[in-house]
């Protein structure tokens, strides 16, 4: 019944391998927004997307790409998995517009060795 | 376990006290704000907002206060119960619509 989720929930993979993270929606949301999270870092934003058609870098996109396959679905890869990227990923969506809430899906805890 | 917030400020509060968890916002340019709670295991989860327009936004149980000229956000949690114990967040539109920025988080430990 979640409306954001996320696959998969756990990953443990090895330096220089690929790997994509999955997120869909049932919000009909049409924004959508892939964010990591580090120990006393808080979030940090990956890449956002407003539409299907419009994707756009955040704060620390260095090493990530994504793609909007439709409305509901937004995916997050690692073209070549380092250590560093070891942490916690949340997919969130909002309405359109500057005064919404995002809504988070469970997270995706990825262990790159 | 979670290692989410191994370095956060802890707040400890007695049940049925009153929480206070602040945070300092970095851009005068901010207009819109929003307290999330995350729990262990689980994202952040809303919980208020309130727009720059406002200095004060009462929800169920919870607070949340705007200070403009020092930049400053509080959340105040009433009567807090052990249901209340999560790593809390503040957030900040930074101008352009829906981008939000997170703060480090508090970490909000309730004591029976």
């Amino acid at each position: 019944d979640a409306d954001v989720t996320q696959t998969p929930r756990n990953r443990i993979t090895k330096t220089g391998k690929r790997i994509m993270l999955e997120c869909s929606q049932t919000k009909g949301h049409d924004r959508m927004y892939w964010y990591r999270q580090d120990p006393g870092l808080g979030l940090r934003l990956i890449y956002y997307s407003f539409d299907v058609k419009d994707i756009n870098k955040g704060e620390i996109s260095d090493g990530y790409s994504v793609s909007r396959q439709a409305q509901a679905k937004f995916s997050l890869s690692l073209e070549s998995a380092i250590p560093n990227q070891t942490a916690l990923y949340f997919c969130a969506t909002s309405e359109a517009g500057g005064y919404n809430e995002q809504f988070f899906g469970p997270g995706t805890r990825l262990t790159v060795l | 376990g979670e290692n989410v917030g191994l370095h956060l400020p802890t707040l400890s509060v007695q049940e049925g006290d009153n929480s206070i968890i602040n945070c300092a916002y970095s851009n005068s340019a901010s207009d819109y704000f929003i307290w999330y709670k995350q729990e262990s295991g689980k994202g952040p989860q809303f919980i208020i907002d309130i727009r720059s327009n406002m200095d004060k936004r009462q929800g169920q149980r919870v607070t949340v206060l705007l200070n403009k000229t020092v930049k400053h956000l509080s959340l105040q949690i009433a009567a807090t119960q052990p249901g209340d114990s999560a790593v809390y967040f503040c957030a900040e539109n930074t101008g352009t619509a829906s981008k939000l920025t997170f703060g480090t988080g508090t970490r909000l430990q309730v004591t029976l």
